[in-house]
């Protein structure tokens, strides 16, 4: 399996602030990597493919980069419905794994 | 917009068998791949398996002894079958739409997840 390791796996942080999650995968990985958004007692919500292509209808303030190993989740500004848990998810094998989770918390 | 809703008991007994059905509205499911992921509470999420439009299914090795995917196309449902439950299976199952092609396996739609415990 790979494995992937997310950090941290608490941000707080205030509306207004950028912010930026890492995602490390134990082997390359190439950017076949996803990200998602789960808010409590919900569903995760799909907001970035191919490490970089923002999902239709997600806002222009969420952007992903990144390749082989590492990876990063950024929100520019962040807003109060962005306070949420991110986790990232790779396909490169055909076993899908995904990280521990990093959870936005208010500051 | 395709549209997933999970079905079944919320409850099941140690070494019995966990069975779930997802239906899907506004798509058919022949047209796309599928596939059952699950959250321990507070644990990251992990594929289970997935069925593709085609009926083929792949499994999460750690699970594959146990695990089975099937669909019913006349219904517009794919449904979970795991063998065998223990505590460690107690987890918030959810169904979703597998984008899949080169390597893509990815997860655009998601049903809204049911808990199952397990517990005698």
């Amino acid at each position: 399996d790979i494995q992937m390791t997310q950090s941290p796996s608490t941000l707080s942080a205030s509306v207004g602030d950028r912010v930026t999650i890492t995602c490390r995968a134990s082997q390359s990985i190439s950017r076949w990597l996803a990200w998602y958004q789960q808010r409590p007692g919900k569903a995760p919500k799909l907001l970035i493919y191919d490490a970089s292509t923002l999902e239709v209808g997600v806002p222009s303030r969420f952007s992903g980069s990144g390749s082989g190993t590492e990876f990063t989740l950024t929100i520019s500004s962040l807003q109060p419905d962005d306070f949420a848990t991110y986790y990232c998810q790779q396909y490169i094998s055909y076993s899908p794994t995904f990280g521990q989770g990093t959870k936005v918390e208010i500051k | 917009q395709v549209q997933l809703h999970e079905s079944g008991p919320g409850l099941v007994k140690p070494s019995e068998t966990l069975s779930l059905t997802c239906t899907v509205s506004g798509g058919s499911i022949s047209s796309y791949s599928w596939s059952w992921i699950r959250q321990p509470p507070g644990k990251r999420l992990e594929w289970m398996g997935l069925i593709s439009y085609s009926g083929n299914t792949n499994y999460n090795p750690s699970l594959k002894t146990r695990v089975t995917i099937s669909a019913d196309m006349s219904k517009n449902q794919f449904s979970l079958r795991l063998t065998s439950v223990a505590a460690a299976d107690r987890a918030v199952y959810y169904c979703a739409r597998a984008i899949t092609g080169g390597p893509s396996l990815y997860f655009d739609s998601w049903g809204q997840g049911t808990l199952v415990t397990v517990s005698s």
